[in-house]
């Protein structure tokens, strides 16, 4: 079956601080790969896709087929990226379903 | 525009009662997903819609829980005889279709079955 495995459930940093938040996935397949991010009070949001190869809010997460990791990474972490994040995975062939990983809850202390 | 809505966005109830949980998607959205965020299990998926027909209701955790979707739009997910380990938050997401567009989320409903 197919898992998305994060193994910190709390990772804290102070700010400016690089942060990397660990995501690993099994299946043997090709998947899509999503970083989803919930602030405080406020709804699940997308924060990027793999397939986009995009910088948001100066996270990057590179997909590693070799390692099935998809880590997020900041080089300086900010206050405001105090959060839940998740990482999440789709399989194109099952209508879209999200399967998410447990999440890490990121704090960043100033 | 308007996001994704869901309501109640609080419910209480007592064990063994039935509840339905709405979902308004967003406008034009034509898939319409269900999901369960709970202490113990994380999010979990449990149903999704391509317009009203439920292609995946593999994650339904049983045959308490049901949802329908009219009219390609609003969507109720029903809980029969309501359980103790039912308690959760209960999240709907739409995207534009199926498979590989982002999915955006509503805000929830909490339930708490006493």
């Amino acid at each position: 079956a197919q898992r998305v495995t994060q193994p910190e459930k709390l990772l804290s940093v102070f700010k400016g601080a690089p942060v990397e938040l660990k995501c690993n996935y099994s299946y043997s397949g090709s998947p899509e790969l999503f970083w989803y991010v919930q602030y405080s009070r406020q709804r699940l949001q997308l924060l990027l896709r793999h397939i986009s190869r995009e910088s948001i809010k100066g996270f990057t997460a590179d997909l590693n087929k070799g390692e099935t990791s998809f880590h997020l990474k900041k080089p300086f972490a900010q206050e405001e990226d105090s959060a839940m994040y998740y990482c999440a995975l789709t399989l194109g062939n099952q209508g879209g379903k999200l399967i998410f990983g447990q999440g890490t809850e990121l704090s960043v202390k100033p | 525009g308007a996001g994704v809505s869901q309501s109640p966005s609080n419910k209480v109830t007592e064990k063994g009662k039935d509840v339905e949980l709405r979902c308004d998607p967003i406008s034009g959205h034509t898939a319409l997903y269900w999901y369960r965020q709970s202490l113990g299990q994380g999010l979990e998926f449990l149903i999704y819609f391509q317009g009203n027909s439920a292609p995946d209701k593999s994650g339904l955790p049983s045959d308490r829980f049901s949802a329908e979707r009219t009219g390609g739009s609003v969507s109720t997910l029903t809980i029969q005889r309501t359980q103790q380990e039912d308690s959760a938050v209960y999240l709907c997401a739409s995207s534009l279709v199926a498979f590989t567009d982002t999915q955006y989320f509503g805000p929830g409903t909490r339930l708490t079955v006493l």
